[in-house]
């Protein structure tokens, strides 16, 4: 029972490098996001997918790419990392029906130096 | 769009009394205000959760109340443990394929 799984935990960047946060779900889950964490600001939600093969923008999609071939997978991939984009990163995913309740994994934690 | 404010931002209370967490929503259409904790290097889990159409909900030390007139919806949480010591956060959505508006978090120490 996984869950969300998220890859790296860690990660350290240099400026203008690519690389991509892996996601993983075994939930069935339809709903997929991702959202990067700052002190002081909360969750901000930089893009999100309804279903495979659909993504859309949140807040803060600049500079990140998603794509969702798959239920279960919702890759982000950061184009050429920049001092900014250090943060934690959760990915999450949203069960179908009624029930709202976000499942977050355990993060990702990354420094672009 | 939605706007989320939390306060206070962090909380100090002695073991065995009462936290109380504020949160204001700008968007009446929002309808589902669900309540996460996050510990130290892990993601938010949800602890409670109210729709729109109910006024208060409990689970054993924890309850939410939400006041739709006035656009805000609070957390409390009595006979407070140090294991409820966290972050606390507080969220909007429109309900289910929406997304979650977050406040800024409430840093929670319960002081044994």
């Amino acid at each position: 029972n996984a869950g969300v799984t998220q890859t790296p935990k860690f990660q350290v960047l240099k400026t203008g490098q690519s690389m991509t946060l892996q996601c993983a779900q075994d939930m069935n889950h339809e709903y997929m996001s991702w959202y990067r964490q700052d002190p002081g600001m909360g969750l901000r939600l930089i893009h999100y997918s309804v279903g495979a093969g659909i993504t859309d923008q949140g807040e803060v999609p600049n500079g990140y790419n998603v794509s969702r071939s798959t239920t279960e997978d919702f890759p982000l991939r950061l184009l050429s990392a920049a001092p900014s984009q250090t943060s934690v990163y959760f990915c999450a995913s949203t069960p179908p029906g009624g029930n709202t309740e976000a499942f977050f994994g355990q993060g990702t934690r990354l420094t672009v130096v | 769009g939605e706007n989320v404010e939390q306060h206070p931002s962090t909380l100090s209370v002695q073991e065995g009394d009462s936290a109380v967490i504020k949160c204001t929503y700008s968007d009446s259409a929002s309808n589902y205000f669900p309540w996460y904790k996050q510990e130290l290097g892990k993601g938010p889990q949800l602890i409670i959760d109210i729709r729109s159409n109910v006024g208060e909900k409990k689970d054993q030390r924890i309850a939410v109340t939400l006041n739709k007139t006035a656009k805000h919806f609070s957390l409390h949480i009595t006979e407070t443990q140090p294991e409820d010591s966290a972050v606390y956060f507080c969220a909007a959505s429109r309900g289910y394929g929406q997304n979650f508006v977050f406040g800024p978090g409430t840093r929670l120490s319960v002081l044994p």
